[in-house]
């Protein structure tokens, strides 16, 4: 069980705006900055959000974060087939002194 | 360009030991934490260990605790997990990532991997 949660799987059409939701509590997601990855199948994770909202050099508008509390979002508008991967959330948690992530969600593109 | 590559994965026993390394190249390596994080297959990813960046000061997850070890040496541009007691539980693949300067020290750069069976 990841300590952060993520639905396992979300969709929509070419064009359309997405969420995805990461869960935690005040030890991690709420006392400390969220990031997001992508991940491809067959490669390494891509740093797409820091800092709860902001984006490295060279990933689009197109891609989001935000947080309250004690959960966080990303946010993708203008879906491409492109965007089809697992993303993940992840940050520190203070109480287990680890990093921590959500178990990944699917994103599908229809 | 800044790359991580990954090596000394493979298969063994339960009970047996690995020691993963992972080259760096194309940013200066000893100003930077580095840490290995894995995914199980099918399952999502687990921070494992992390070093800061004159090896000084290490972290490690409570499941690999008193079992891993966690080294640098910066002037080979490498960080290593010296991984002992393996059990099944750490079948995975091993990616070693940067701990970027960015705002909460996120993993800007991660390897592609190094596969881990550990299987009787």
């Amino acid at each position: 069980q990841s300590v952060l949660t993520q639905p396992p799987s979300v969709s929509a059409a070419p064009g359309q705006r997405v969420t995805i939701s990461c869960s935690g509590s005040s030890s991690n997601i709420g006392n400390n900055y969220v990031s997001w990855y992508q991940q491809f199948p067959g490669t390494a994770p891509k740093l797409l959000i820091f800092g709860d909202h902001r984006r490295p050099s060279g990933i689009p508008d197109r891609f989001s974060g935000s947080k309250s509390d004690t959960s966080a979002t990303l946010a993708i508008i203008g879906l491409q087939t492109g965007d089809e991967a697992d993303y993940f959330c992840g940050t520190w948690d203070g109480s287990l002194t680890a990093a921590v992530f959500g178990g990944g969600t699917r994103l599908s593109v229809l | 360009e800044v790359q991580l590559v990954e090596s000394g994965g493979g298969i063994v026993r339960p009970g047996g030991s690995l020691r993963l390394s992972c080259a760096a190249s194309g940013f200066t390596f000893g100003d930077y934490g580095m840490t290995w994080v894995r995914r199980v297959p099918g399952k999502g990813l687990e921070w494992v260990s992390a070093i800061n960046w004159n090896g000084r000061s290490t972290g490690y997850a409570d499941s690999v605790k008193g079992r891993f070890t966690i080294t640098r040496d910066n002037a080979k541009n490498s960080v290593y997990l010296q991984m002992n007691s393996l059990s099944a539980e750490d079948t995975a693949l091993y990616h070693c990532v940067r701990d970027s300067n960015y705002l909460g020290s996120p993993f800007d750069v991660w390897g592609q991997g190094t596969a881990v069976t550990v299987s009787s």
